[in-house]
């Protein structure tokens, strides 16, 4: 199994330019969730879905969209990055509801808004 | 919201020796806690899952203990080696307001000398 795949693994943007940072999973979770990772900040939650159809703001949303149209697939959309949106995205998925669930993560998106 | 707490500095201990690493959260108590790990340019990575009722929990050379009054987990790794060098997150659920999704601490980052 591949588990959880992220791409692209670099990308530098422009101030103002769109793109969207892919996700999939192949263990058939119902819960996928994105964080994003900066010094001495952990792991903050940006969105997160409980399955194909459902998603919901986490705690740092703004500036970012997403959608879930299968359970596989859970892409993050920057309409217009800033720099403040530099950092390293991490994708996220799990079984089932309960946080007794381990999440398995990908290796990140490195992202570079100039 | 629900604040975690991890030692930001560096952990520098010999081979051999016991690492101890603490987590310490605000706010409400969570049914469970988890710790991962992480390498440089990787994701984390699941270690171990403690319950609110569980004092202790042990997984070959790592034990983690949970203490709810003192709203604390330490994270345990006996016998070191090298290549337990890396970042432990400490992981605890934001409750079904945000879909039980997890919250992270900082990290400590652990380096284990030869």
């Amino acid at each position: 199994n591949a588990g959880v795949t992220q791409t692209p693994k670099f990308q530098v943007l422009k101030t103002g330019q769109s793109m969207t940072l892919q996700c999939a999973q192949d263990m058939n979770h119902e819960y996928m969730s994105w964080y994003r990772q900066d010094p001495g900040m952990g792991l903050r939650l940006i969105h997160y879905s409980v399955g194909a159809g459902i998603t919901d703001q986490g705690e740092v949303p703004n500036g970012y969209n997403v959608s879930r149209s299968t359970t596989e697939d859970f892409p993050l959309r920057l309409l217009s990055a800033a720099p403040s949106q530099t950092s390293v995205y991490f994708c996220a998925s799990r079984q089932g509801a309960g946080s007794n669930q381990p999440q398995h993560f990908g290796d990140g998106t490195r992202l570079s808004i100039l | 919201s629900q604040k975690i707490e991890q030692n930001s500095e560096a952990l520098n201990i010999q081979e051999g020796k016991t690492a101890t690493l603490t987590c310490n959260y605000t706010n409400y108590s969570p049914a469970y806690l988890q710790w991962y790990r992480q390498d440089p340019g990787r994701g984390p990575v699941f270690l171990l899952l403690i319950r609110e009722n569980e004092k202790e929990k042990r997984k070959e050379r790592l034990k983690v203990t949970f203490d709810t009054t003192l709203k604390q987990s330490l994270f345990h790794i006996t016998a070191s080696q090298p290549a337990d060098s890396a970042t432990y997150l400490c992981a605890l659920d934001m409750g079904p307001g945000a879909g039980n999704m997890l919250t992270f601490g900082g990290g400590t980052r652990l380096m284990v000398k030869p």
